[in-house]
């Protein structure tokens, strides 16, 4: 069964402007962990952001936050005055209730100048 | 540069070989994971190891085996090649068992003719 949902392949966002990526998953754990990477064309995953479902706040790094709705099983991730540098795919993770992972198939974002 | 290194970056093969992949994680990072990144099946979680022993299991082969040696490093090796196989292997490596401090390597690009 799928576990993390990623409906967006490809989405364009004007440079200086916000986007949101959307994931939702599936899980009828408790407990569990949500997490966004970034693959630039270079091929390297880099980690950027992490949301327990425990944390009463939506995370936040620096640009980045994720809003995450609990009861929807969503977690958007916002990516704020978008720079060129931002074109990659983005990936959602989890839900990860021990180490298992599991991987959205991705969206490719494209920052036009 | 995130600190986990992987060998060889490129690596051509034919069906039915067998090769070994080689992840040193960071300094001081007790676990090591493995991912296979395809067209066909996207990324998906193979393994993960924790100071020597194997910790939570993935999509993984029979054909394709891991183990974590005491100087913490991993091979991951893979048999009995088919073109399907073809795909990046990353590596990442965590301080503790918590995949959300994880730092992934470079990885290997793997093409099976």
């Amino acid at each position: 069964a799928q576990k993390i949902t990623q409906t967006q392949p490809g989405m364009f966002v004007q440079e200086k402007e916000a986007v949101t990526l959307d994931c939702t998953y599936d899980t009828s754990d408790q407990s569990y962990g949500l997490f966004w990477y970034k693959q630039p064309s270079s091929g390297e995953m880099i980690f950027l952001i992490y949301q327990g479902s425990y944390d009463e706040q939506n995370a936040t790094e620096g640009r980045y936050s994720l809003n995450f709705q609990k009861a929807r099983k969503s977690a958007n991730l916002v990516i704020s005055a978008s720079q060129l540098g931002d074109s990659a795919m983005y990936f959602c993770a989890g839900p990860n209730t021990g180490n298992q992972f599991y991987f959205g198939t991705g969206t490719s974002l494209t920052v036009i100048p | 540069d995130s600190g986990v290194t992987q060998t060889p970056k490129h690596l051509i093969t034919a069906t039915g070989q067998r090769v070994t992949l080689r992840c040193s994680p960071r300094s001081g990072d007790l676990s090591v994971y493995w991912y296979q990144q395809s067209l066909d099946q996207g990324l998906q979680f193979l393994i993960q190891y924790y100071n020597g022993e194997e910790r939570a299991k993935g999509n993984i082969l029979e054909r394709f085996s891991a183990q974590q040696f005491p100087d913490l490093h991993s091979e991951l090796n893979l048999s009995s090649l088919e073109l399907g196989d073809s795909a990046l292997y990353f590596c990442a490596s965590s301080v503790d068992l918590r995949p959300e401090t994880q730092y992934f390597g470079p990885g290997t690009r793997l093409l099976v003719l």
